[in-house]
Parts: structure tokens; C-alpha cells; sequence
């Protein structure tokens, strides 16, 4: 029963270009939401995050947009860069419980100089 | 400040052995969790610590048990290991329910 989806695992950018990922999540219940990047052989690390009181939050060339009512959010990176290549993970909680995160499956970005 | 840490990096272990699996945080956080990862999913939480002496379950804990004795140390022993406890397993940290942070993760095989 997965609560946070992410419907494409694979993605192909141009360098220079606007790379968007997708994530969905069922549970209503959840307001705090963040993007993590993995590269292989490593842990994942942190990239972003959004509470539901907002519905953008902007940090460089990254930016999270989130829209509660179809419960969706996006990841946007731009410029990407070859370096973004890596498999970006979005996940959430509840954060009165603050502690289980629900993850999605990932989405693998390939971005071609 | 080394963050997370993880060991062995790799292991292989035989169908009914048990082991031990380290984690240790030097950041002073005082949330600890347990994720597995199997290819093409998601980490799916196994067991969390809100801080020394206190444990809980996640979404998938049966097999496995954990212990919470210091804010630093958050193992997982896994008891008469099945091959569907194959996976790589991360263990993370954090301030209360805030960015996790991960270790480097552990590549168990089971065979």
C-alpha cells in the first residue's frame, strides 16, 4: 500500500534544461514533504522540503511545488546540470507524529551534457 | 563530525544466521530510524528511537529487533535471517521529526 507515488522511474534531460519530478501521495493527512537525492553506494541526502502551508519553497536551482488539493507535488531543476544525475526520492509525514516518513519509489535523472 | 555511520558496508550472511547491524550518530539528535530499501522501491521504515530507551515499530519490522542504550548507538539485529531479508539498509537520524540525516548504508545478502 504505498501513500507517496512517483510514476516515473526514469527521466532524460538536456544540460541547460528544466527537469520536473512528479510525486503523488493518498494520504490527506500529510503536510510536510521533502526531496532527497541519492547517488549510488551512498545514503540519501536532503534536498528540500515544503510544510502545507505553503505551496512553493525555493532554494537555488531547486524549487518544490506543492498542490494539496490534487495531492501532487513537483521537484523542479533548473538549470540541470550533469552533476544532478542521481536517483531523487520525495517523501512524507504527518508532522504532529514527526516520525514515520513515507517514501516513494524514486525516479532515476539522467542528465546529458 | 562524522554524521551517520554504518557498519560492515557489506555482508553476506547464511539462511537462519543472525547479526547485528550498527549505527552511529554524532550528531546529539535524538530520532533514530531503520529503513530497507529493495531495488526499484522505496525505503520502507523498519524501527524508529525517539531517543535512549525508547523504540518503536515502523512498517515493516518482523524479523528484526533494535535497541535504543545510548542517544549515539541505534543497532538492528536481524534473528534467523530469511532471504527476503536481502536489501540494503540505511539507518538515519534527526532533531525531533525534522530532515533525516542517512548513513551510507549496509548491502546484506542473504543466501
Amino acid at each position: 500500500d504505498q501513500q507517496v507515488k512517483q510514476n516515473s522511474p526514469s527521466l532524460s534531460v538536456q544540460e541547460g534544461r528544466i527537469s520536473i519530478l512528479n510525486c503523488d501521495y493518498t494520504n490527506s493527512m500529510f503536510d510536510y514533504f521533502l526531496w532527497y537525492k541519492k547517488y549510488p553506494a551512498e545514503g540519501p541526502t536532503f534536498l528540500i522540503s515544503i510544510s502545507s502551508i505553503k505551496d512553493k519553497n525555493e532554494d537555488g536551482r531547486f524549487t518544490v511545488f506543492l498542490n494539496k488539493s490534487a495531492k501532487h507535488l513537483s521537484l523542479h531543476i533548473v538549470p540541470s546540470q550533469p552533476g544532478d544525475s542521481a536517483v531523487y526520492f520525495c517523501a512524507a509525514s504527518e508532522s504532529n507524529t514527526g516520525n514515520q516518513f513515507y517514501f516513494g519509489t524514486g525516479t532515476s535523472l539522467t542528465v546529458i551534457p | 563530525n562524522a554524521g551517520v555511520t554504518q557498519t560492515p558496508k557489506f555482508h553476506i550472511l547464511k539462511i537462519g544466521q543472525s547479526m547485528t547491524l550498527q549505527c552511529t550518530q554524532d550528531m546529539n539528535h535524538n530520532y533514530m530510524y531503520w529503513y530497507r530499501q529493495d531495488p526499484g522501491m522505496g525505503l520502507k521504515l523498519i524501527y524508529y528511537s525517539v531517543g535512549a530507551g525508547i523504540t518503536d515499530k515502523g512498517e515493516v519490522p518482523n524479523g528484526y529487533n533494535v535497541s535504543r542504550s545510548t542517544t549515539e548507538d541505534f543497532p538492528l539485529r536481524l534473528e534467523l535471517a530469511a532471504p527476503s531479508q536481502t536489501s540494503v539498509y540505511f539507518c538515519a537520524s534527526s532533531y525531533v521529526g525534522e530532515t533525516q540525516y542517512f548513513g551510507p548504508g549496509t548491502r546484506l545478502l542473504v543466501l
